[in-house]
């Protein structure tokens, strides 16, 4: 049974550019959440996607979004990218939305110059 | 602001030796407690989950949970120098259904 996948593993941008990551739950998993990883943060979440629909989220600007496709595949993009975005972007996925047992993908580290 | 603490070590113990890990945190309704292991440079991975009060043991491992002391530890006997890694305690945020609020991690590095 295939993981999470998470895709682009690396990318690097400058500031004020946006970017857009990519993620494929396990199959069968209906619930996405994003987390952001940062050394001196830790994990936070940014946001859950559940049946296309944003369940919950986070406490991070209106610059971080994301979506849910019809397939489980969800998106976040974040705009108008500063210095202090840079961080690894974890997506995970789970069973439903009400439980706390996630599987991660490997995550996408940007860097934003 | 919901919170949840961990020492972030390094904690370092001896091969064979038990690890003790703690977590302690604020939310009061929260139900449901999570412990994730993160190698360097991985992603985590779910180790343990815990729902009632007491003890659970997977293993090698065992989870304890106090509510009323809003304490969660993890026990690690005869530890393996694989078992080095960061060890996240994650807490159900009672607010909003699914969502985990995550310590920041205690690095534990197991001698041989």
């Amino acid at each position: 049974k295939a993981g999470v996948t998470q895709t682009p593993r690396y990318l690097i941008k400058t500031r004020g550019q946006q970017v857009t990551l990519s993620c494929s739950p396990i199959s069968g998993h209906r619930s996405v959440s994003w987390y952001q990883q940062t050394p001196g943060q830790g994990l936070q979440f940014l946001f859950e996607y559940f049946s296309e629909t944003q369940r919950n989220k986070g406490n991070f600007p209106g610059r971080f979004s994301g979506r849910q496709f019809s397939n489980s595949r969800s998106e976040m993009n974040v705009s108008t990218l500063e210095l202090g975005d840079s961080a690894l972007y974890l997506c995970a996925s789970s069973l439903s939305m009400t439980t706390g047992e996630l599987f991660f993908g490997e995550g996408s580290r940007l860097t934003v110059l | 602001q919901k919170e949840v603490e961990q020492n972030s070590g390094p904690l370092s113990v001896p091969e064979g030796a038990i690890a003790s890990l703690n977590c302690t945190y604020s939310d009061r309704v929260s139900q449901s407690f999570f412990w994730y292991r993160q190698y360097s440079g991985k992603s985590p991975e779910l180790i343990m989950s815990i729902y009632s009060n007491g003890d659970k043991e997977d293993g090698r491992f065992t989870a304890q949970l106090n509510k009323a002391s809003q304490y969660v530890s993890l026990l690690i006997r005869d530890s393996q120098p694989s078992d080095s890694a960061t060890y996240l305690c994650a807490v159900e945020d009672g607010g909003s259904q699914g969502n985990l609020i995550f310590g920041k991690g205690t690095k534990l590095s197991v001698k041989p």
